[in-house]
């Protein structure tokens, strides 16, 4: 099965500072795709950014990017010049290629933007 | 931008009551998910549906639970007897396929007491 670990419960951040979230996953599968989703107060889950796993290139979405590392199995979250606004639970996310292609959460990760 | 509209927006119960939660998700996707997060944990997959039948489910998705499409638009969530640990935030997904990852739905907060 599927797993998905987040090691760091709360991460903080001085504000226009860089900060890197982690995650680590396991799985068996060649093709997978990888997100993070970033959870406000009102607790809605919103799509931050998104890996191909057959991908060697790192996506970037403004401010956002990621380490993906498939050997290692690690696909980290930088969040650069990092605003007020992005103070939330980061959840990373592991997705099958086949099946019913569910999501795999880990734990989460808050993160506290220190003004 | 489409989205993925859940209602109502907080629900509260009693033990034993049935509760439906509804999605509308977005038109032109194929796949449909409910994934629940109890308060301060992570979020959990529930069931997931595609072409009108339930293609996976989670341990937490028993007899109590069942998902309809009933009208070709909207997505269902039943709890037929609601237990106290039944208390969560319910989120409802859509997804093409692929990469696009999935849309969530902004959640239901549903209290059982």
């Amino acid at each position: 099965a599927q797993t998905v670990t987040q090691s760091q419960p709360e991460m903080s951040v001085q504000e226009a500072e860089t900060v890197t979230l982690s995650c680590t996953y396991d799985t068996s599968e060649s093709d997978y795709y990888l997100f993070w989703y970033k959870q406000p107060p009102s607790r809605q889950m919103i799509l931050v950014i998104r890996q191909e796993a057959y991908k060697q290139q790192n996506a970037t979405e403004n401010r956002f990017s990621v380490n993906f590392q498939k050997a290692a199995k690690s696909f980290s979250l930088k969040i650069s010049d990092s605003q007020l606004g992005d103070a939330a639970m980061y959840f990373c996310a592991y997705r099958t290629q086949t099946g019913a292609n569910n999501l795999f959460f880990g734990t989460g990760t808050r993160l506290t933007v220190i003004p | 931008e489409p989205e993925v509209t859940q209602t109502p927006s907080h629900q509260v119960t009693q033990m034993g009551q049935e509760v439906i939660l509804r999605c509308v998700p977005i038109s032109n996707h194929l796949y449909f998910y409910w994934y629940r997060q109890i308060l301060g944990q992570k979020v959990e997959f529930l069931v997931s549906f595609y072409n009108n039948e339930i293609s996976e489910k989670s341990e937490i998705f028993d007899d109590q639970f069942s998902v309809e499409r009933p009208d070709g638009s909207n997505f269902t969530l039943k709890i037929r007897s609601t237990k106290l640990e039944d208390s969560a935030m319910y989120f409802c997904a859509s997804s093409g396929g692929g990469l696009y990852g999935y849309t969530f739905g902004s959640g239901t907060r549903l209290t059982v007491v």
